[in-house]
């Protein structure tokens, strides 16, 4: 069954280092979210994409984050400039179309110390 | 931000019989309910879902029941198993495909 992958499972970065966090979709899908996960906390949707824009964003997506899909299969999330308080459990999802429902991927667990 | 909750944390059932899971929302704008299943250090796992257009979805195991005019939905396992151990999720949103907003889980355990 197709699924939705995301590398890596693990990230410690120190405090004000650019990351990088990527994301395969489901192949033939075509919206794209990013969510967190702080330890104890809600899973908290952070944005949307399709058809290579931003369609949907929460007041946590400031500058700091950028999304890009660089090539018709990679979905990444950038963090700048990482603070304590980014570090949390990121989930990529994906859905063919907005009323299919969204697929999650196995998360990427991010620490900044 | 409070606009879907799940009021109990955890939920201990014998196997072989019924789980109920609830949550409660406030946004009535939210109108496509969702329900994951989440193991420790896997992403959410979708497990069934509901429009507001209908009041209950069956599939196998797992039936959603949503309650408009209480915002109330819930979720039954019926027989619970071992294997259901996990967090469960409510998650809603304003249109399927839009963003989903999550409630805080709660921890069903399942005895053998």
């Amino acid at each position: 069954e197709p699924e939705v992958t995301q590398t890596p499972s693990h990230q410690v970065t120190q405090m004000g280092q650019e990351v990088i966090l990527r994301c395969v979709p489901i192949s033939n899908h075509l919206y794209f979210y990013w969510y967190r996960q702080i330890l104890g906390q809600k899973v908290e949707f952070l944005v949307s994409f399709y058809n290579n824009e931003i369609s949907e964003k929460s007041e946590i997506f400031d500058d700091q984050f950028s999304v890009e899909r660089p090539d018709g299969s990679n979905f990444t999330l950038k963090i700048r400039s990482t603070k304590l308080e980014d570090s949390a459990m990121y989930f990529c999802a994906s859905t063919l179309s907005r009323q299919e429902t969204q697929y999650f991927g196995p998360g990427t667990r991010l620490l900044v110390l | 931000d409070q606009q879907v909750k799940q009021n109990s944390p955890s939920l201990s059932v014998q196997e072989g019989r019924i789980s109920i899971l609830n949550c409660d929302y406030t946004n009535s704008m939210f109108d496509y309910f969702l329900w994951y299943k989440k193991y420790p250090a896997e992403g959410p796992t979708f497990l069934i879902s509901i429009s507001s257009i209908k009041d209950k979805n069956e599939d196998g195991r797992f039936t959603v029941f949503l309650n408009k005019s209480a915002k109330h939905l819930s979720l039954h396992i019926v027989p619970s198993q071992p294997g259901d151990s996990a967090v469960y999720f409510c998650a809603a949103s304003a249109g399927a495909g839009n963003m989903l907003t999550f409630g805080g889980g709660t921890r069903l355990m399942v005895k053998p």
